[in-house]
């Protein structure tokens, strides 16, 4: 099982472009999370996605900010005219079912924004 | 929403003494806490977590304690090596998917 995969793992992109990570669960698991961990920070969520469903987007930002699971192919996270302030390591989640109290919340290695 | 607060924001201790790592969270619904360890680049990784309706939790060298009444929870390492070096991160759930996490805390063991 490859685990969580995030790509890609380093992105630099110019104030005004537009960021694209991606994300593919771990095989079986149906469930994404989207946490963001700006440096010196604990992670903070910032949406849940079934498969062509958006659970719960409580955390992300109402503009420039989007989340996609499709039926076919990765989990995107997408973040339009980037600011500074978005540079940040995202990690994406995923579990079996929803939650993380069953302890099969597993996360993949991060893609790190930097924003010039 | 949820405030979890962690301390210290970094620990050094002497290998094979213990480390001790103290959060606290302000919503009494929360009832899942899980720590996470990450090192340098790398994902965080599950350790250990503990749902309210247990005290302590032991695996190994490592251990978790809840207090409900007091709203806080530690994570307790003994014999620490060097390999215990990493950002160590508590967090508290009540959604079940929504995890908020304290700012971590820096773990360096000296050899």
């Amino acid at each position: 099982n490859a685990g969580v995969m995030q790509n890609p793992r380093h992105l630099v992109r110019r104030r005004g472009q537009e960021a694209r990570l991606r994300c593919s669960p771990m095989k079986g698991h149906s469930h994404v999370y989207w946490y963001r961990q700006l440096p010196e920070e604990g992670l903070k969520f910032m949406v849940y996605l079934q498969k062509e469903n958006i659970i719960d987007e409580s955390g992300m930002p109402k503009e420039r900010f989007s989340a996609e699971f499709p039926k076919e192919g990765p989990s995107i996270l997408r973040i339009q005219q980037v600011v500074r302030g978005d540079s940040a390591a995202y990690f994406c989640a995923s579990s079996p079912r929803q939650g993380a109290s069953t302890g099969e919340l597993f996360f993949g290695e991060g893609s790190r924004l930097t924003v010039l | 929403g949820e405030n979890v607060e962690q301390h210290p924001s970094t620990l050094s201790v002497q290998e094979g003494d213990s480390a001790v790592i103290k959060c606290t969270y302000s919503d009494s619904a929360s009832n899942y806490f899980p720590w996470y360890k990450q090192e340098l680049g790398k994902r965080p990784q599950l350790i250990i977590d503990i749902r309210s309706n247990v005290g302590e939790k032991k695996d190994q060298r490592i251990a978790v304690t809840l207090n409900k009444t007091a709203k806080h929870f530690s994570l307790h390492i003994t014999e620490t090596q060097p390999e215990d070096s990493a950002v160590y991160f508590c967090a508290a759930s009540k959604d079940d998917y929504k995890l908020s996490f304290g700012a971590g805390t820096t773990v360096t063991v000296r050899a």
